[in-house]
């Protein structure tokens, strides 16, 4: 158990409304992670934070945007949520004695409509 | 470009029979490798890993998965399966090019046969 806590589990939004989606991690932990799943693309990088303040792109990020104000948060916001953003969200952190191993929370599936 | 292929979508065993999913990787230095497995509607589970040394590595639930170089592969196996392997398998490689940034493949989805 790497202590990640994603909220909401699940949400249903419409079209052009923002959606927030937050990562909250007991460990202290330095680096975090948003990936995005869909059938057929296994996981995809959407934003990644290597410190408060911190982060940084990965291969899926436009239409999403990040913030990590505390090492325990991280935030992901859909700014006006589009049908092709309806997937699994799993936050991650890197861990174990090497730091280099990546740990992923429950999951959270957003669906909009 | 790095990535991770693995190239069966879908596999069907019986339960008893032995196990082998593939992986190969693009990456030019020898990267971090990752074996994981996700249930339904669940996350996803650190099967092994490897880093370095020895290319044989032992992971949990019965899971090994061997590291060639030669090959750029790091398959899977596992010589019984049980009902309860019947889930999502990802291949992953991490560290890329001295970042914390990881690839995942698109996954192999085991059935298993009673």
């Amino acid at each position: 158990d790497a202590g990640i806590t994603q909220s909401p589990r699940h949400k249903v939004t419409e079209t052009g409304t923002p959606v927030t989606l937050r990562c909250h991690q007991t460990e202290n932990h330095r680096y975090m992670y948003w990936y995005r799943q869909d059938p057929g693309h296994g996981l995809r990088l959407i934003h990644y934070s290597y410190g408060v303040k911190d982060t940084d792109k990965g291969e899926v990020s436009d239409g999403y945007s990040v913030s990590r104000s505390k090492t325990e948060d991280f935030l992901l916001t859909l700014e006006s949520a589009t049908s092709s953003q309806t997937s699994v969200y799993f936050c991650a952190i890197s861990a174990g004695a090497d730091g280099n191993t990546i740990y992923f929370g429950e999951g959270s599936w957003l669906t909009v409509v | 470009a790095q990535s991770v292929t693995q190239p069966d979508i879908h596999i069907t065993v019986s339960e008893g029979a032995s196990l082998e999913l593939r992986c190969n990787y693009s990456y030019g230095a020898t990267p971090y490798l990752f074996w994981y497995v996700q249930s339904p509607g669940q996350g996803l589970q650190l099967l092994l890993k490897y880093f370095s040394g020895d290319t044989l590595v032992q992971g949990i639930k019965g899971f090994e998965a061997e590291f060639k170089r030669s090959q750029s592969s790091f398959n899977l196996r596992k010589p019984s399966v049980h009902w309860s392997d019947a889930a999502e398998y990802f291949c992953a490689v991490g560290a890329i090019s001295g970042t914390y940034k990881y690839i995942f493949g698109t996954g192999t989805r085991l059935k298993v046969l009673a």
